[in-house]
């Protein structure tokens, strides 16, 4: 069975700063996705960025990037330019082939003023 | 169309009370998922449907009925539940590669 940990229940950032979030997996796949959700206060999980297994190159989506470690089977997220909106719990969620989306037990984010 | 809208927002029944939950998605995913969210975990996985039948079902109780009535709708029955089953309860919809996309749920008190 495939696991996601998330070693971090909090973290705190001052806007405009950087901040990463750690997440470590175990499978026996070699296929598969990663992904980073977001979900605010207002509850809609929303998709920041996804990383194929099969490719090397570190996903970025404007002011956040991966750094995919497949061989620690680490997959960390980072934010720069911190902003007010990214305050929000943020789970990493690991997809073998198949439907079945493994969650990480999640990260609380606050952003502060 | 690139959500899935979930209705109603909120939800507060009996436990004597039967209601639905519904979930539609027009982005023509074959999979559509329910799942349960306590405050501050992480979804569990209730339900999985894959071309409108029923794939996975993760031991849920029985109080719980899914419908799946064709590619675009999701239903979720309940019937007399348990203030335990209070959460917020997500659906979602994958595309061939199985990327997720989520409502933005409905959340449900039992008293």
């Amino acid at each position: 069975a495939q696991t996601v940990t998330q070693s971090q229940p909090e973290m705190s950032v001052q806007e405009a700063e950087t901040v990463t979030l750690s997440c470590t997996y175990d499978t026996s796949e070699s296929n598969y996705y990663l992904f980073w959700y977001k979900q605010p206060p207002s509850r809609q999980m929303i998709l920041v960025i996804r990383q194929e297994a099969y490719k090397q190159q570190n996903a970025t989506e404007n002011r956040f990037s991966v750094n995919f470690q497949k061989a620690a089977k680490s997959f960390s997220l980072k934010i720069s330019d911190s902003q007010l909106g990214d305050t929000a719990m943020y789970f990493c969620a690991f997809l073998p082939a198949g439907n079945k989306l493994t969650f990480g037990g999640g990260t609380r984010v606050l952003v502060k003023p | 169309d690139t959500e899935v809208t979930q209705t109603p927002k909120h939800l507060v029944m009996g436990m004597t009370n039967k209601k639905s939950l519904k979930c539609e998605q027009h982005m023509g995913h074959r999979a559509m998922y329910w799942y349960k969210q306590k405050a501050k975990k992480p979804p569990e996985l209730m339900f999985v449907y894959s071309y409108e039948k029923l794939s996975i079902n993760e031991s849920v109780p029985s109080r719980f009925s899914p419908e799946c009535p064709n590619s675009s709708l999701l239903n979720l029955h309940l019937h007399a539940l348990q203030p335990e089953d209070s959460a917020l309860y997500l659906c979602a919809s994958s595309r061939s590669d199985g990327e997720q996309f989520f409502g933005p749920g409905t959340r449900l008190t039992v008293l």
